[in-house]
């Protein structure tokens, strides 16, 4: 159950678009479809952005979305604003019943 | 609303016990796979624990396997963890969270309680 690799941060302007990675194994993020990807604000808890490697719930606005390839996930944030700024995680199924979550992304909005 | 409130963290001895009950509220509880994750201050999300809506299947992290466990009382609308022979780095935020409803509940979570702070001493 090693953790997911997730670069420590990122940057960007208001209005750009930011690309997080999410990098496991054939074991998680590339077997199954279940990646999910979450915000947390200073002293919050984690917020559900995206499900089922793609989905969003209801609420999340459509500039986040979430994609896969091979055993890399990726969260785009576009039209970044001031309130996107926040620590970014993505999280995998690894089979055997376990989760396993990425290392965090700090995005800064420039 | 769905809330989730913990509760039963604090100050704990190295080698004691603790339990944290996770107080559900807002939707149908039996319908929802839930789960535990913690977080160091300032670090990443773990996540520690699952069990389904009835009760009848659990898992754990291997960090913590045989020394932790899950329940849950469908009649309180309660989620509990168990926690035994803690550690240093058993000091976390203990997070309760429900599962995305559907053949998902395994693996995301949409609604997460506030936390509860668990610190083991030496």
């Amino acid at each position: 159950q090693s953790a997911l690799t997730q670069p420590a941060s990122v940057s960007g302007s208001p209005g750009q678009s930011i690309t997080i990675s999410c990098t496991g194994t054939s074991s998680d993020v590339g077997a199954y479809n279940f990646v999910s990807w979450y915000q947390q604000h200073p002293g919050q808890a984690p917020k559900l952005l995206v499900y089922d490697v793609s989905k969003r719930p209801s609420g999340v606005s459509n500039r986040f979305a979430g994609s896969k390839s091979g055993n890399t996930a990726s969260l785009t944030i576009s039209g970044l604003q001031a309130e996107d700024e926040a620590d970014y995680y993505c999280c995998s199924y690894a089979g055997s019943y376990s989760l396993v979550f990425g290392g965090g992304t700090k995005l800064t909005v420039l | 609303e769905v809330q989730l409130v913990e509760s039963g963290g604090g100050l704990v001895q190295s080698g004691g016990s603790v339990r944290l009950s996770c107080a559900a509220s807002g939707f149908t509880f039996s319908s929802h796979w839930m789960h535990w994750v913690r977080q160091v201050p300032g670090k990443g999300l773990v996540w520690v624990s699952r069990i389904t809506s009835d009760g009848s299947s659990t898992s754990y992290a291997d960090s913590v396997k045989g020394r932790f466990t899950i329940s849950r009382d469908n009649a309180k609308n309660t989620l509990y963890l168990q926690m035994n022979s803690l550690r240093a780095e058993d000091r976390a935020v203990y997070y309760c969270a429900r599962g995305v409803g559907g053949s998902t509940s395994c693996c995301a979570f949409d609604y997460w309680g506030q936390g509860a702070q668990v610190t083991v001493s030496s």
